[in-house]
């Protein structure tokens, strides 16, 4: 059985400030792993996604995600916050073979001004 | 870009009411998802069809029906649904079902169903 955990349902970080989301996988075959945000009354939009290729993944609106095997992650990171990027965040995993998608709990970002 | 459409984007019902969910995706894809979002929970899938065949059916009650007329479309048939039933439903699709697994789903903005 696969699964993510996002640790932290709030983050709120200032704008101009790094931005870091936590996503830890579990899964007993090589994952993909990916972040979709979503915006207010929206869907969710992908921002990225890790497919066994490198292992910094760069994506929209300036985000990056890194895969670290040994230590079971996939962190979403941003250097500079801006308002825009107010959202929820959600990680999520799948394997080859299928397309099915186990999603995290989502992680709601706040921008302070 | 609106590869994935929905509608209606919100609807109010009773329970004792029928109604149908649309999804419509212009992406060229094979395979559709239904998926519930309710607060505080994550993501629920609740059926994936793949080139029209229903290939997943998540443990989800009878009273929500899905059809699959065409890889382009997907309804959710609603009947006498519960207050608890109230969520987000999303639509989503991709390349194929069951092939890669790396081919990414893209999501339609979805119906807000409220239930009387």
């Amino acid at each position: 059985a696969q699964s993510v955990t996002q640790l932290g349902s709030h983050v709120s970080v200032s704008e101009g400030a790094l931005v870091l989301l936590r996503c830890n996988y579990s899964s007993s075959v090589p994952p993909y792993l990916f972040w979709y945000v979503q915006y207010p009354n929206q869907g969710l939009q992908l921002l990225l996604k890790y497919t066994s290729a490198a292992t910094l993944v760069k994506g929209i609106n300036g985000f990056e995600a890194e895969f670290k095997k040994s230590e079971t992650s996939f962190h979403l990171t941003k250097p500079s916050a801006h308002m825009s990027d107010a959202a929820e965040y959600f990680c999520a995993v799948s394997y080859f073979g299928n397309e099915k998608l186990t999603f995290g709990t989502g992680t709601r970002l706040t921008i302070i001004p | 870009e609106t590869g994935v459409t929905q509608t209606p984007r919100h609807l109010v019902m009773g329970m004792t009411n029928k109604k149908s969910l649309k999804c419509e995706q212009h992406l060229g894809h094979n395979a559709m998802y239904w998926y519930k979002q309710s607060a505080k929970k994550p993501l629920e899938l609740m059926f994936v069809y793949n080139f029209k065949e229903q290939t997943e059916n998540n443990s989800v009650p009878s009273r929500f029906s899905p059809e699959c007329p065409n890889s382009s479309h997907l309804f959710l048939h609603l009947h006498t649904l519960q207050p608890e039933d109230s969520a987000l439903y999303l639509c989503a699709s991709s390349q194929e079902s069951g092939a890669l697994g790396n081919q990414p789903q893209h999501f339609g903005d979805g119906t807000r169903l409220s239930i009387l």
